[in-house]
């Protein structure tokens, strides 16, 4: 069974940093890139980043709204990846998702996960 | 970046009818469409990738078409189960993005 665990969010105060992790399994996590998706309360859903595999250098994308602040990375050999969120705003409060490529696993391994809340506040 | 306009906002219907929700793209986003359905309270769930493969375990009254600009997904006889938020996404290139959303409620 496919199971992405988000975890690592709580409240923390403006410029603050925080680091959520995504624990996977039940898929072969080193050969998918990994996505950070996040929902406001009550609003749509936004595409944070990416990194992409060893065979892809890593490499990776982040949505403007966050590039400079935020840093995507990976252990496969945990089958872990990780959002580190820095100088944190009052508009970053949402639910974070981890979810893996959908041309990867595009109808047999996809899935969002629970999320984990992340609250910015003084 | 390629900007995802879905229609309606909003969708009243009963069970049993069939629903469709469009999603309109500022660019071509070839075929690397996906549907997501959201309910409340929950996280998203994956319907449809590729504009038009069916995700595993998904019933199959629900079906997406469309390549390039315009797509739809398509409910063919609507269950209670059914009712919630739809979510367009292309993939086609960085940043990806997000239709807003179309709620289906019962009428």
């Amino acid at each position: 069974e496919v199971q992405l665990v988000n975890s690592g969010g709580g409240l923390v105060q403006p410029g603050g940093s925080l680091k959520l992790s995504c624990a996977a399994s039940g898929f072969a996590f080193s050969d998918s890139a990994v996505h950070w998706v996040r929902q406001a309360s009550g609003k749509g859903l936004e595409w944070v980043g990416r990194i992409r595999t060893k065979v892809n250098s890593f490499a990776t994308e982040y949505a403007a709204s966050v590039k400079g602040r935020f840093i995507i990375s990976r252990h496969d050999s945990r089958n872990t990846a990780y959002l580190q969120m820095n100088s944190l705003r009052i508009e970053d409060t949402a639910v974070y998702y981890c979810v893996p490529s959908l041309t990867f696993c595009g109808g047999n391994c996809y899935d969002w996960g629970q999320g984990t809340l992340v609250t910015v506040s003084s | 970046d390629i900007q995802m306009t879905q229609s309606p906002s909003t969708l009243s219907a009963s069970v049993g009818d069939r629903v469709t929700i469009t999603c309109r793209a500022s660019q071509s986003a070839n075929n690397w469409l996906a549907w997501h359905q959201q309910k409340p309270g929950k996280a998203p769930k994956l319907l449809i990738y590729k504009a038009s493969n069916l995700e595993s375990g998904v019933p199959s009254r629900f079906s997406g078409s469309g390549s390039g600009t315009e797509f739809t997904l398509t409910i063919s006889s609507l269950q209670p189960d059914d009712f919630a938020t739809y979510y367009c996404q292309q993939y086609r290139s960085y940043p990806y993005t997000f239709g807003q959303g179309t709620k289906l409620e019962i009428k």
